[in-house]
């Protein structure tokens, strides 16, 4: 969607590392979500920020939220190979971008 | 329920054949959403119902598409004389809103794959 976007798009790190992606959005947003999709398959939600957060945690997941600046940040902590997909993110119900392809080597 | 269902998993058809997907949300889920995705592109929105109401139809949705959500439960999207170009992965998701609590995540099914010939 041209209404945002992914950056990089596409990063590999070694297993143990820790990853981070970013998104910038240009449209207003109540939410953003980030997703993962592993190849062929559909979207998994990882998580959910509002427009008044400017940080959340969930396990291994660190999101943040600039609402000035329209953008947010995920960062998988001690990535494990399991993490290898391609990742998103969106507001309500737009999926931005082509996504991050993450790929975490052995 | 375990999910967001997507019936069937890959369609082939040939070119100038009609195709019905089905979807079937998360009990109680009020939104249903319809994506398109091809290979190497994020999904993009097609349309999504609140309840049996088709609120919102992206301008990617052709007059040969045609989503209902009749009972508010279930969804199909139905493609008309597919062209080529409708190859691709369509996915579906659902999600409870509420007035209340507007920001909650969406699910999504594991897509159907559509190939035309």
């Amino acid at each position: 969607s041209q209404q945002g976007e992914e950056d990089p798009q596409a990063l590999s790190i070694q297993e143990g590392e820790n990853a981070t992606m970013n998104c910038s959005y240009k449209t207003s947003i109540n939410n953003l979500q980030w997703y993962r999709q592993n190849s062929g398959r559909g979207l998994v939600h990882l998580i959910l920020i509002r427009s008044n957060e400017r940080e959340k945690h969930s396990g291994r997941l660190r999101v943040t939220l600039d609402t000035s600046k329209k953008s947010s940040s995920l960062l998988i902590t001690a990535s494990r190979a399991a993490d290898t997909a391609s990742y998103f993110c969106g507001a309500d119900k737009i999926i931005f971008g082509k996504g991050t392809r993450l790929h975490i080597l052995p | 329920d375990t999910g967001v269902s997507q019936d069937p998993r890959h369609k082939i058809t040939k070119r100038g054949q009609n195709v019905t997907f089905r979807c079937d949300p998360i009990s109680e889920h009020n939104r249903l959403y319809w994506y398109r995705q091809t290979l190497g592109q994020g999904p993009e929105f097609l349309t999504y119902f609140q309840n049996e109401a088709q609120l919102e139809k992206s301008r990617l949705l052709s007059d040969r598409f045609s989503a209902e959500r009749p009972k508010g439960s279930f969804s199909t999207l139905e493609i008309q004389r597919t062209e080529q170009g409708d190859s691709a992965m369509y996915l579906c998701a659902s999600s409870l809103v509420l007035v209340r609590q507007p920001n909650t995540e969406a699910f999504f099914g594991q897509g159907t794959r559509l190939t035309v010939v």
